[in-house]
């Protein structure tokens, strides 16, 4: 069975531009949430998509946005990007029902952003 | 709100040797979930257990135990027989809203670094 992809796996942009990163779920799985990793803050949850709908949003700025489409692979969008979007940024995967407490990592996605 | 604290922020085993690494948690609710991750230097945050907060028994995965002391608040992780390869980050992380929604909102710790030596 495949483990989740996350696309691409580096790349680096500048102030103002924006950024789209793709994340593949296991296969079977209906839920996708979304993590930024940095030095100073740690991981932080961004927000989750089940069945094509946001679930849950933490607590950031409007500019970070998502979607997810009818085959459950996501997309996050950051706009107008500043230099402290510098992150790893982790996709999980679950089934999104049930008690398991299966839920599975990308490999991410490292923003450099200048 | 929830809070995971993890006191070590590096620590030093022998390979072959039994390692505990400590994870406390603050929250006032009765339902949750508490993984382990360990995070190699690519990145990537590999499961390593999971314990559900009504799970009566102590988790295990092969050479991976949690010890959970619910009054304590507490889920420490226990690696048996350490390996080299077992040197990378180790972060504690709780869920919410509870595991049932099948909805996983993690808090996470800030990380415990472990350095196997031969």
């Amino acid at each position: 069975k495949a483990g989740v992809t996350q696309t691409p796996r580096y790349l680096i942009k500048t102030r103002g531009q924006q950024v789209t990163l793709s994340c593949s779920p296991i296969s079977g799985h209906r839920s996708v949430s979304w993590y930024q990793q940095t030095p100073g803050q740690g991981l932080q949850f961004l927000f989750e998509y089940f069945s094509e709908t946001q679930r849950n949003k933490g607590n950031f700025p409007g500019r970070f946005s998502g979607r997810q489409f009818s085959n459950s692979r996501s997309e996050m969008n950051v706009s107008t990007l500043e230099l402290g979007d510098s992150a790893l940024y982790l996709c999980a995967s679950s089934e999104g029902t049930g008690t398991t407490g299966e839920l599975f990592f990308g490999e991410g996605s490292r923003l450099t952003v200048l | 709100a929830q809070k995971i604290t993890q006191t070590q922020p590096g620590m030093f085993v022998q390979e072959k040797e039994a390692v505990t690494l400590d994870c406390t948690y603050d929250t006032s609710d009765q339902s949750y979930g508490l993984f382990w991750y360990k995070q190699p230097s690519s990145g990537e945050m590999i499961f390593l257990i999971y314990q559900g907060s009504y799970d009566e028994q102590n988790a295990t995965e092969g050479r991976y135990s949690l010890n959970f002391q619910k009054a304590r608040k507490s889920a420490n992780l226990v690696i048996s027989a350490s390996q080299l390869g077992d040197s990378a980050m180790y972060f504690c992380a709780m869920t919410y809203p509870p595991p049932g929604a099948g909805s996983y909102q993690l808090t996470f710790g800030k990380g415990t670094k472990l350095s196997v030596i031969p």
